[in-house]
């Protein structure tokens, strides 16, 4: 079965870059959606295939994908950027289910 | 707006049924999958099982494969997760969330999900 891998965190100062990644093997050749999770909150859709981001979703967040691994970067972090992070792909290769990451929880220092 | 509005979770049983729902709103339906995920106290997404816009193809995780039952009624709006044999380990937040598109791909909206509590 297909395995996703994340940090399961990533500190990171106000004002700097965040970096999360996700690996899976030739990740590259799939489609690579991200999700936001706030506390006591459902997940939010901020990237999708790869590198597409949804109405609402600011420019500071942004995607790609590579190789074995994905990456989730968010550019000029904020305080209410912190959140678990979640990556997924769908997978048809050998039985039809969708595959989540761990979850990275990103903190803001 | 995309809206959904799970129904449903309580405190149930080992052993026992619930059947969830999810009102959708705000766009059609009847031309988008659907998923179900799960999370458990404490722990990541589990992604649970997804319909086709039209029903015609339904798959599960292998986590509740047999047990479970994903269904839809495009007339009402509405998705259904019938839940049998349930177990502790079924304890979890459940999200209905809208597919990127007809098939199954990605979650573009999800719920505030609905708590089921398997526990004697």
């Amino acid at each position: 079965s297909y395995v996703l891998t994340q940090p399961p965190s990533v500190s990171v100062a106000p004002g700097k870059t965040a970096r999360i990644t996700c690996g899976g093997n030739n990740i590259g050749s799939k489609s690579v959606h991200w999700y936001q999770q706030k506390p006591g909150q459902a997940p939010v859709l901020v990237i999708y295939y790869d590198s597409d981001r949804p109405s609402g979703i600011p420019e500071r967040f942004s995607g790609s994908n590579s190789g074995n691994t994905a990456t989730l970067t968010i550019s000029r972090v904020e305080a209410g950027d912190e959140a678990d992070y979640y990556c997924q792909v769908w997978d048809s290769s050998s039985d039809h289910r969708a595959v989540f990451g761990g979850g990275t929880k990103l903190t803001v220092l | 707006q995309v809206q959904l509005v799970e129904s449903g979770g309580g405190v149930v049983q080992p052993g026992r049924s619930l059947r969830l729902s999810c009102a959708a709103s705000g766009f059609t339906f009847s031309s988008y999958g659907m998923h179900w995920v799960r999370q458990a106290p404490g722990k990541g997404l589990e992604w649970v099982a997804v319909i086709w816009y039209d029903g015609s193809n339904k798959y599960y995780a292998d986590s509740v494969k047999g047990r479970f039952t994903i269904s839809r009624d495009n007339s009402k709006n509405t998705l259904y997760l019938q839940m049998n044999s349930l177990r502790a380990e079924d304890t979890a937040v459940y999200y209905c969330a809208r597919d990127l598109g007809r098939a199954a791909a990605g979650m573009f909206r999800w719920g505030q999900g609905t708590l089921v509590t398997v526990s004697s």
